[in-house]
């Protein structure tokens, strides 16, 4: 299947710094990623849509000018968490979708774990 | 509203026996439906997916069966391993381009040995 990376896989970093993580799609391209939180024991939650070359998408409950996505190319987004708090902290996954034939199909990155003391 | 439904919660099996996890959905746009595989502290990975043309897909262990009508899916693991321990998501999603996952609240597996 396809591959899709993140950097770094795990950051602690102190209350009120920023704390950039990169979404790469390494064998092919995508237009759209997408950018999960996950809270443990918990499922999945979207956060927003970043599209290439215009505005990410956040879904409703998602501050749009703390978690800062910007998708420069057809292969890396990178998603910002701005003057991170505590209840910042957890599990970020982003996925990119490629087509196979008739089916679009998803993958996802290894995840970032974030700790903010 | 929760969009997908995943049942059940947390699921112990024996070695060698077949685990069977069950989902529901409601909106009938959705046409795609994928089950990821997450183990402690890594992302998804997709394990089988099926579109709602068909009403059963089989690869190795792991088969769908889609139920169009009752707007229910499930995933059975014939043979279940140690190794088949993990979280275990369903998904579903409407056939535009670009379109998010809507994920189940996924299934803990415990495969005795």
């Amino acid at each position: 299947g396809a591959v899709v990376s993140q950097h770094p896989s795990r950051v602690i970093c102190k209350s009120g710094t920023s704390v950039k993580i990169e979404c790469r799609s390494l064998d092919f391209q995508a237009t759209t990623m997408f950018w999960y939180r996950q809270f443990p024991k918990q499922s999945l939650m979207l956060m927003a849509t970043s599209n290439e070359g215009s505005k990410a998408t956040y879904e409703q409950g998602v501050e749009k000018d703390k978690f800062l996505i910007n998708h420069a190319s057809l292969t890396l987004s990178t998603l910002t968490v701005t003057s991170a708090h505590p209840e910042d902290s957890s599990f970020y996954i982003c996925s990119a979708p490629t087509r196979t034939g008739p089916t679009e199909t998803q993958y996802f990155g290894p995840g970032t774990r974030l700790l903010v003391l | 509203q929760q969009q997908v439904k995943q049942s059940p919660q947390s699921l112990i099996v024996q070695k060698g026996g077949i685990s069977i996890i069950n989902c529901a959905y409601e909106n009938t746009a959705f046409d795609y439906f994928p089950w990821y595989q997450q183990f402690p502290g890594k992302g998804p990975a997709l394990l089988i997916a099926i579109r709602p043309d068909v009403s059963e897909k089989k690869e190795g262990r792991f088969t769908i069966s889609f139920n169009k009508s009752a707007k229910q899916f499930s995933l059975h693991i014939m043979d279940s391993q140690p190794g088949d321990s993990a979280t275990y998501f369903c998904a579903a999603r409407a056939s535009q381009a670009g379109t998010a996952l809507i994920f189940g609240k996924g299934t803990t597996l415990s495969v005795s040995s």
